[in-house]
């Protein structure tokens, strides 16, 4: 089983609808958890933080469930520029040393 | 946020070469890091880089043949040895910062590496 897994998608959504990606890692000990955007050819930039109360930022909405240990990620009113790969990223801190655990990212393309 | 570069961006390099790569950070960062992305797939990590001491490796990798430097708190290398087709990925540098009073790494632009 891998540590973190996404749906590969692609998701083709037409502007402004919303969209759901949805994330599962394996490692009860994961102690962060994150949302990257991965543009074509580009590196990963950080999205947004995931908090167990969940937590949102403008259109994004993020949540987390610790006990089923599943993370999601849901876009409202979505945009062309929203299109990219949506990483679900792990953070396991173990004796000081930290490892983010990367999913393979789910592909989005928000179609006009 | 931290801004990190890298150098060079992208190499086409013979099999059996080696190549280093260049990670410049404009802060000093904790935490340094290597990874690996290959065509279609996520990042994986290669190993940690620590400021003064030998890098820790992830499972499957080894320091003979990624080699790796930490001479500081701000910069550091990676050295694909001995390479072959299979090592053809893009290659990323990541480090550490701090913003906002949470940990938020931060990715370099990644070297596009190409092996005939």
């Amino acid at each position: 089983r891998k540590e973190v897994e996404q749906d590969p998608g692609p998701f083709n959504v037409p502007e402004g609808a919303t969209v759901a990606f949805n994330c599962t890692y394996s490692n009860s000990a994961s102690q962060s958890f994150f949302w990257y955007r991965q543009d074509c050819r580009k590196e990963p930039k950080l999205l947004m933080s995931v908090y167990s109360s969940g937590n949102e930022d403008g259109r994004f909405t993020a949540q987390l469930n610790r006990a089923s240990q599943y993370i999601s990620l849901l876009i409202r009113d979505s945009k062309l520029s929203d299109s990219a790969t949506y990483l679900c990223v792990v953070n396991i801190i173990n004796f000081g040393n930290e490892k983010l655990t990367f999913g393979t990212g789910t592909r989005l393309t928000i179609i006009p | 946020s931290a801004v990190i570069s890298q150098k060079p961006s992208r190499d086409i390099c013979q099999r059996g070469t080696s190549l280093t790569i260049q990670c410049q950070v404009d802060s000093q960062v904790t935490m340094m890091f290597w990874y690996r992305q290959q065509p279609g797939q996520s990042l994986t990590l290669i190993a940690t880089a620590n400021q003064g001491s030998e890098a820790t490796y992830e499972s499957g990798f080894v320091i003979d043949k990624f080699p790796i430097s930490r001479p500081n708190l701000t910069f550091s290398t990676l050295t694909v040895s001995n390479m072959s087709p299979e090592d053809s990925s893009i290659y990323l540098c990541s480090a550490n910062g701090l913003a906002g009073g949470a940990d938020t790494q931060y990715f370099g632009p990644g070297t596009r590496l190409t092996v005939l």
